[in-house]
């Protein structure tokens, strides 16, 4: 089976400085993983994804993962937070070993506050 | 090009009531997914479409939920004798195979009184 976990349920950071918001995961197999955000009263928002290649990735809105196979995590940071990334975000995981489609596994989500 | 998109918005229903949800999603993409997401807490899967194979319904909580998808197109949510309990935001996604990541539409908010 395969599990993801958001170990902090709120984040607090002034703007300007770098921001972290952890994700841990398991599967059977090799991973892919994703970071979606959600805003208030929308949908969620796709920020970027691990499939292979390179251990860091970079996505929209200068965010960034670092995919760590050792420690089965895939953080998302950004150098400098911004008021307006203050939201909702969760982590999500596929397992390819398991074959089972598309088949998301969501976190229970991380909300980050960005103050001035 | 257009994104997911459902309807209603939000739908306020009296318990006991049937009501039924509508998902369009992007054009080509053969996966379509729903979610439940109730306040505050994350995303809870529900069933999983893709091409013409069997839907994937293991995250169905009840037998009154069901769903249906037109070949590669419109899905609809269906949720008989509504409880409080249902009450939430259900999300619809689409995904192409090759890309993986799920594009989401606005959601669905449903209020069971």
């Amino acid at each position: 089976a395969q599990s993801v976990a958001q170990p902090e349920d709120q984040v607090n950071v002034a703007e300007g400085n770098p921001l972290t918001v952890k994700c841990t995961y398991s599967v059977s197999g090799n991973p892919y993983l994703f970071w979606y955000v959600q805003y208030p009263n929308r949908g969620l928002q796709f920020l970027l994804k691990y499939i292979t290649g390179d251990n860091l990735v970079k996505g929209s809105y200068g965010f960034e993962a670092e995919f760590n196979k050792s420690q089965t995590s895939f953080h998302l940071k950004k150098p400098s937070a911004l008021v307006s990334d203050s939201a909702l975000y969760f982590c999500a995981v596929r397992d390819l070993f398991t074959g089972g489609g598309n088949k998301l596994t969501f976190g229970t989500g991380t909300q980050l506050k960005v103050e001035l | 090009g257009a994104g997911v998109s459902q309807s209603p918005s939000n739908k306020v229903t009296e318990k006991g009531k049937d009501v039924e949800l509508r998902c369009d999603p992007i054009s080509g993409h053969t996966a379509l997914y729903w979610y439940r997401q109730r306040l505050g807490q994350g995303l809870e899967f529900l069933i999983y479409f893709q091409g013409n194979s069997a839907p994937d319904k293991s995250g169905l909580p009840s037998d009154r939920f069901s769903a249906e998808r037109t070949g590669e197109s419109v899905s609809t949510l269906t949720i008989q004798r509504t409880q409080q309990e249902d009450s939430a935001v259900y999300l619809c996604a689409s995904s192409q195979i090759v890309g993986n990541e799920q594009f989401f539409g606005p959601g669905t908010r449903l209020t069971v009184l």
